[in-house]
């Protein structure tokens, strides 16, 4: 069954660097997301792409995030000059049309030290 | 914005009881997801419906569009349905727009 896969499975850096969080959606998805849930909180929405554009983003994408698909499978979340708020779980989504529904990667655990 | 209210937060049962999670929205949707988020942290589709009623296997999940409603039932639970379910709703173009809003899940714990 095909899937959205996220590398890595599990992230450190140190706070003021930049990190790069890796989505492969499925194939013949056309919309792409990314969703953050801080621990014990809910799962937040950042941002939806179609189209190689960013189609909505929430007031939480800010200019220290930015979203790519740099060739035809790739899917990427930059991080500019982490803070120790980012620490989150991030999650890639992708889904055929708006209406169908979404499938989740497995998540990038991102952790600000 | 849409408020995704989700009962009950936190739910024991034993294995081999009926369970009913509940979703409620405060603005009309195009489509509601369900999810199941284990404990590692992966989040996994279950449904997604617009309208009516949709089972796999002994997973039901119903959608009452009028009352901004929806309930997850698990038949039969199983220690392996523990996990925390999550209720995520998506509005219309121009109204909540192409966005999931969550709720803050229920998490659910199975006794043998």
């Amino acid at each position: 069954e095909p899937e959205v896969t996220q590398t890595p499975s599990h992230q450190v850096t140190q706070m003021g660097q930049e990190v790069i969080l890796r989505c492969v959606p499925i194939s013949n998805h056309l919309y792409f997301y990314w969703y953050r849930q801080i621990l014990g909180q809910k799962v937040e929405f950042l941002v939806s792409f179609y189209n190689n554009e960013i189609s909505e983003k929430s007031e939480i994408f800010d200019d220290q995030f930015s979203v790519e698909r740099p060739d035809g499978s790739n899917f990427t979340l930059k991080i500019r000059s982490t803070k120790l708020e980012d620490s989150a779980m991030y999650f890639c989504a992708s889904s055929e049309s708006r209406v169908t529904e979404a499938f989740f990667g497995q998540g990038t655990r991102l952790t600000v030290v | 914005k849409n408020e995704v209210e989700q009962s009950p937060q936190n739910l024991t049962a034993q294995e081999g009881e009926f369970i009913t999670i509940n979703c409620s929205y405060s603005v009309g949707i195009s489509a509601l997801h369900w999810l199941q988020q284990h404990p590692g942290g992966g989040i996994v589709s279950l449904f997604m419906l617009s309208s009516g009623k949709k089972k796999h296997g002994r997973l039901i999940a119903t959608i009452n569009i009028q009352e901004k409603h929806s309930s997850l039932h698990i038949t039969a639970s199983h220690p392996r349905d523990s996990a925390v379910y999550i209720c995520a709703v998506k509005g219309f173009p121009g109204n909540t727009g192409n966005q999931f809003y969550f709720g803050t899940g229920t998490s659910l714990t199975v006794i043998p």
